[in-house]
C-alpha cells in the first residue's frame, strides 16, 4: 500500500520565516509534487519532480523552492513566509510512465502564516 | 477565466436522488478528463475517468464528456450520505500535467 507522509499536519509561522515543508513516499515513485490548495481553487501545482535532483516549475512556483536529494524526499521550502502562503499544502507521488492522474497524495500539511 | 470551472456549492441533494455535478473547460485540445472525491480533512481520491465523448459508468457513478460544448459531468445516482464530499475535476493539459477545477462541495441529507 502506497503510503505518502508530510512532517506535519499543522504548521504556524511568522512572517519573514523560512519554512521547510518535508514529503516522503516509500513506494520507490519517480515522480512527485507539490500543490496548494484553497477555497474554490482547488490544487495548483507549484513544483514536480521527476528525478533525484531534477525540479520544474508548476503554475505557481513564487515564493517557493523545492529539494530532491534522495528519491523517496521532496522538500517544499518557503524563503521568506508570507500572509498570503498561508493555505493548505499536499504533496503526492506517482509512477513514471503511469498514468499522470494515478497519483497518491499525503493527508497535507495546514500552514499559517501570521 | 479559468482554465476548469465548478460551481463552488454546496449542492444540497437527499438521500437517494441523483447528485449532478457539472465542470467545464476552457482548453479545446483537452483530451483526458477526471473527477477526484475528497471528504473534510483527508486527500482527494481518483473515482473516475473519461476520455471520449458520451457516458461512461461504474457503479452509481456515471461521469458524462460533451468535447463540442467543453462540459464535463459527473452524476451520482441513489446518493449516500457518506458521497458528502468535496469532488474535483481534472483535465490533463499539456506537458502531461493535471489543471484542477475549485471543487463543489455536496451535501446528501438523510
Amino acid at each position: 500500500d502506497v503510503k505518502v507522509t508530510q512532517s506535519s499536519r499543522y504548521l504556524v509561522k511568522r512572517t519573514g520565516e523560512k519554512v521547510f515543508l518535508e514529503c516522503v513516499q516509500d513506494m520507490d515513485h519517480e515522480n512527485m509534487f507539490w500543490y496548494r490548495q484553497d477555497p474554490g481553487l482547488g490544487l495548483r501545482l507549484i513544483y514536480f519532480s521527476y528525478d533525484v535532483k531534477m525540479k520544474e516549475k508548476g503554475d505557481i512556483p513564487e515564493g517557493y523552492s523545492v529539494s530532491r536529494e534522495k528519491k523517496e524526499r521532496f522538500s517544499l521550502i518557503l524563503e521568506s513566509a508570507s500572509t498570503n502562503q498561508t493555505s493548505m499544502y499536499l504533496c503526492a507521488s506517482s509512477l513514471a510512465g503511469g498514468p499522470v492522474e494515478v497519483q497518491y497524495f499525503g493527508p497535507g500539511t495546514r500552514l499559517t502564516v501570521t | 477565466q479559468k482554465e476548469v470551472e465548478q460551481n463552488s456549492g454546496p449542492l444540497s441533494v437527499p438521500e437517494g436522488a441523483i447528485a449532478s455535478l457539472n465542470c467545464t473547460y476552457s482548453d479545446r485540445v483537452s483530451q483526458s478528463f477526471f473527477w477526484y472525491r475528497q471528504y473534510s480533512g483527508k486527500s482527494p481520491e481518483l473515482i473516475m475517468s473519461i476520455y471520449s465523448n458520451g457516458d461512461k459508468e461504474d457503479g452509481r457513478f456515471t461521469a458524462q464528456l460533451n468535447k463540442a460544448s467543453q462540459y464535463v459531468s459527473l452524476l451520482i445516482r441513489d446518493s449516500q450520505p457518506s458521497d458528502s464530499a468535496t469532488y474535483l475535476c481534472a483535465v490533463l493539459r499539456a506537458g502531461n500535467m493535471l489543471t484542477f477545477g475549485g471543487g463543489t462541495r455536496l451535501m446528501v441529507k438523510p
